[in-house]
């Protein structure tokens, strides 16, 4: 079974362009999560997805983050304009969907996609 | 809001030695579960244990148990007989109960295994 991937591995760009990170989830995953690791600090939770509704986004900095999940199955993340203080790794996380009564909740990560803007 | 602290950045063990790595959390939830979480210098993050806050046992993984102390809100991962290939960044993190189900991250120690 494929694990959860990620694309682009890497990106640098310019500040004030835009990129698009992809995360394909494990298949039959409901839930998707984005966290992020910016230089030196901790890995923080942006968003997550079930299936394809936004269940929380209050870790999403500011509107220059627009996450996407397309018929709940890969999910994108763009950030437009990108500013120098969005580097970092950004991570997509997938675990299935045990019920609100359930408490285990194991999340499954990818590599992640290392964004450096200059 | 529930707050995650590694106090060691860094971690030295000898090869075959146990580690342990400390994690303790700040919170008022109820129930809660913890994670640990082991990066390699390739950059995935590999699940390791789980630990629920109200299992009655300490978790454990093949190497790998957590010495969970609730009163203490201590959730300390220890690796027995480490090899060379357990040298990472080892996360603990926090994940509420209910709907919520995002995890909180401490700021990880890198652990380098010595042959």
């Amino acid at each position: 079974e494929a694990g959860v991937t990620q694309f682009p591995s890497h990106s640098v760009i310019e500040k004030g362009q835009t990129v698009t990170l992809r995360c394909d989830p494990i298949s039959g995953h409901d839930n998707l999560y984005w966290y992020r690791r910016v230089m030196g600090k901790e890995i923080k939770f942006l968003l997550h997805f079930v299936k394809e509704s936004k269940q929380d986004e209050s870790g999403m900095p500011n509107n220059r983050f627009l996450a996407e999940r397309t018929g709940g199955t890969y999910s994108t993340l763009k950030v437009q304009p990108a500013e120098l203080e969005d580097s970092g790794v950004y991570f997509c996380a997938s675990s299935q969907d045990r019920g609100t009564g359930s408490f285990y909740n194991e999340q499954f990560f990818g590599p992640g996609t290392r964004l450096t803007v200059l | 809001a529930q707050k995650i602290t590694q106090t060691q950045p860094g971690m030295f063990v000898q090869e075959k030695e146990a580690v342990t790595l400390d994690c303790t959390y700040d919170t008022s939830d109820p129930s809660y579960g913890l994670f640990w979480y082991k990066q390699p210098s390739s950059g995935e993050m590999i699940f390791l244990i789980y630990q629920g806050s109200y299992d009655q046992q300490n978790a454990t993984e093949g190497r790998y148990s957590l010495n969970f102390q609730k009163a203490r809100k201590s959730a300390n991962l220890v690796i027995s007989a480490s090899q060379l290939g357990d040298s990472a960044m080892y996360f603990c993190a926090y994940h509420r109960g209910g709907s919520a189900r995002q995890l909180t991250f401490g700021s990880g120690t890198q652990l380098t295994v010595l042959p």
